[in-house]
């Protein structure tokens, strides 16, 4: 059981705008800034959005992350194919004093 | 380029141990804050603990499930991040991956090493 709270599953069609929550407590999003990740099978998890907000270099202005208080969201705009993967919200946490991670949401392009 | 290249995984015996490598280019190993990660099979993303430079210190944490049994150390002279994994069990079946950490996240990851307990 994670200690971050993600929905299971989420879909959308092409060119839909999803969100997917990530509801935690006061010892890790109500302090610390959180990421999302996209995971596709056999590949290396992708960092999409740190600091709540921010995206790396080379990651589309269609992802966009939200925080407020000890909830976060990530929204994907513009849907398209290749975005079905597993999502996951991850933020530090003082109680293990590690980093935690959301269950996973798995997004489906209908 | 930042290139994270996990090895050393492979099929041990429960109560067996490993030591799994990441070799580290195109990223400045010496001041990184390192981290490893796993995902069992049809489970989702699990921390297991990092070290951060030793300009920062050298120290260590670890996730409750492999505290006292898996060890993270480094060797900036070779760029290479370790995890040393011993007493392992079935449920340590993952593929493990080491991460790059800055900005407060896991900034960038290798593409796994798979891990597979067995007897």
């Amino acid at each position: 059981q994670s200690v971050l709270t993600q929905p299971p599953s989420a879909s959308g069609t092409p060119g839909q705008r999803v969100t997917i929550s990530c509801s935690g407590g006061s010892s890790n999003i109500g302090t610390y800034t959180v990421n999302w990740y996209q995971h596709l099978p056999g590949t290396a998890p992708k960092l999409l959005i740190y600091g709540d907000t921010q995206r790396p270099s080379g990651v589309p202005d269609r992802f966009s992350g939200s925080k407020s208080g000890t909830s976060a969201s990530l929204a994907i705009s513009g849907l398209q194919s290749e975005d079905e993967a597993d999502y996951y919200c991850a933020v530090w946490d003082d109680r293990p004093n590690g980093w935690v991670f959301g269950g996973g949401t798995k997004l489906t392009v209908l | 380029d930042v290139l994270l290249v996990e090895s050393g995984g492979g099929l041990v015996k429960p109560g067996g141990s490993l030591r799994l490598s990441c070799a580290v280019s195109g990223y400045a190993f010496r001041t990184a804050w390192m981290s490893w990660v796993r995902q069992a099979p049809g489970k989702g993303l699990e921390w297991l603990g990092r070290i951060i430079s030793n300009t920062d210190g050298g120290t260590t944490d670890y996730a409750a499930p492999v505290k006292g049994r898996f060890t993270i150390s480094r060797d900036d002279s070779k760029n290479t991040l370790y995890l040393e994994m011993n007493s392992l069990k079935t449920d340590d079946s993952a593929v493990y991956y080491c991460t790059a950490d800055q900005n407060w996240a896991n900034f960038f990851w290798g593409q796994g090493t798979l891990v597979t307990v067995s007897s």
